[in-house]
Order: structure tokens, then sequence, then C-alpha cells
């Protein structure tokens, strides 16, 4: 039983193009968050959503937008795609109460040449 | 501005002694501070957390220590185990918008 699911894993695309990736998670968490991982390995948080609603938004460029379908649900949608965007993407659920335990999906490899 | 810092990128211990991971910070409004452990290719899994009013928290072989007047915190692992090989993230919850802030990671290889 997959607890927070990512799609795709890898995702190779040329700069310019627009690329969406899909986050699910069956925790029944409230609350769930995407983050960058660069390449100096630094793990960051772009965006939390609680029960559909933005809460955060870390000074992420607008070409990205977060879409919230349903609490279960954070896709990540990229518009034209620059070569610092290649990155791994973390989609994660749960917190941020006490302990702010947060389970994270197996990440989004994105290439961008 | 680093809050969040892991120093060390890397440790090699033996099999069967003690792993020392250290974290330092530097916003003494963070509540919680957790560790999360992370696979090649996976995502970081939480491994244990304290809250800022204690100084000590022991799960199984995984202890976390917490010295908030140095604003340091440390996970001992006894006794490591090669299973145990992985990047330990140390992350702190609270500040401007009450999120995750993490360090950099630190690459721990567990010898058999």
């Amino acid at each position: 039983d997959t607890a927070v699911s990512q799609t795709p894993k890898y995702l190779v695309t040329q700069m310019g193009n627009d690329k969406s990736i899909k986050c699910e998670q069956n925790l029944g968490h409230d609350t769930m968050y995407w983050y960058k991982q660069d390449s100096k390995k630094f793990l960051k948080i772009m965006f939390s959503y609680n029960n559909k609603e933005l809460i955060i938004n870390e000074t992420v460029p607008n070409r990205f937008s977060p879409k919230s379908p349903d609490k279960a649900h954070l896709n990540l949608h990229i518009n034209s795609l620059e070569l610092g965007d290649s990155a791994v993407y973390f989609c994660a659920s749960g917190g941020p109460g006490p302990g702010g335990t947060q389970y994270f999906g197996p990440g989004t490899r994105l290439l961008v040449l | 501005d680093q809050q969040v810092k892991q120093n060390s990128p890397s440790l090699s211990v033996q099999e069967g002694r003690i792993s020392i991971l250290n974290c330092d910070y530097t916003n003494s409004m963070f509540d919680y501070f957790l560790w999360y452990k992370k696979y090649p290719a996976e995502g970081p899994t939480f491994l244990i957390s304290i809250s800022s009013i204690k100084d000590k928290n022991e799960d199984g072989r995984f202890t976390v220590f917490l010295n908030k007047s140095a604003k340091h915190l440390s996970l001992h692992i006894v006794p490591s185990q090669p299973g145990d090989s992985a990047v330990y993230f140390c992350a702190a919850l609270g500040g401007s918008n009450y999120k995750l802030t993490f360090g950099k990671g630190t690459l721990l290889t567990v010898n058999p």
C-alpha cells in the first residue's frame, strides 16, 4: 500500500515545455506539500496546501502552479520549463501539527534539456 | 541563510559501533526537530523527532539529543548496521509559515 505516490518517476523534457507532476496520498491527511531538492541536495519547501487551500508559497516563480482537486491530491504544473528547474521534486503529506511528521513520496526526477 | 546546518557531508562507521550525526540550528523559535533517512531513488522517511521542551528521545537503536542552549542536536545509532547506510536529514519545524526546514544531509556508511 503506497502511502504517498507520485507520477511520473522520471521526466525528461525540453526547455520551454509545460509539464505536470501528480501526487496522491491515501493517509487521510489534510495537508500536502511540494518540495524541491536541487543539485546541491538542499530539500526546500515550495508549497503547502491544507484541505485544498494554499497555505504556504515559498517565493516560487509563478511558472509553478500547484492544483489541489481534493485533499488527497496535489498536482504541480510547470510552465515554460527552464534548465534550472532540473531537480528532484518530492510530494509529502502530514503535519504541520505537533511533531510535524511528514510522509514523502518517492520523488520525480525532472531533467530539462 | 541556512537555518539548519549539517556540517559533516559524510560519516563512515564500522558495523556494531555507534554512529553520531550532528545538526546545528540558528532559529530559537523552532518547536520540533526531526530526523529523516533517505535511501537513493526514494523519498525521505521519518525516523525520530524531539520536542523543543525535551532533551532526549529514544526509539530502539535511535536516540536524539537536544541541547537548546547550544542550538545543537545529534542522532545516535547504536549499534550501527549496514542497512543504516543512507543520507540522514535533520529538519526543524517552526519559524515563518511554520514549515519544515531541512539541513543538507549527512551520508552515513556503515561498513560490515
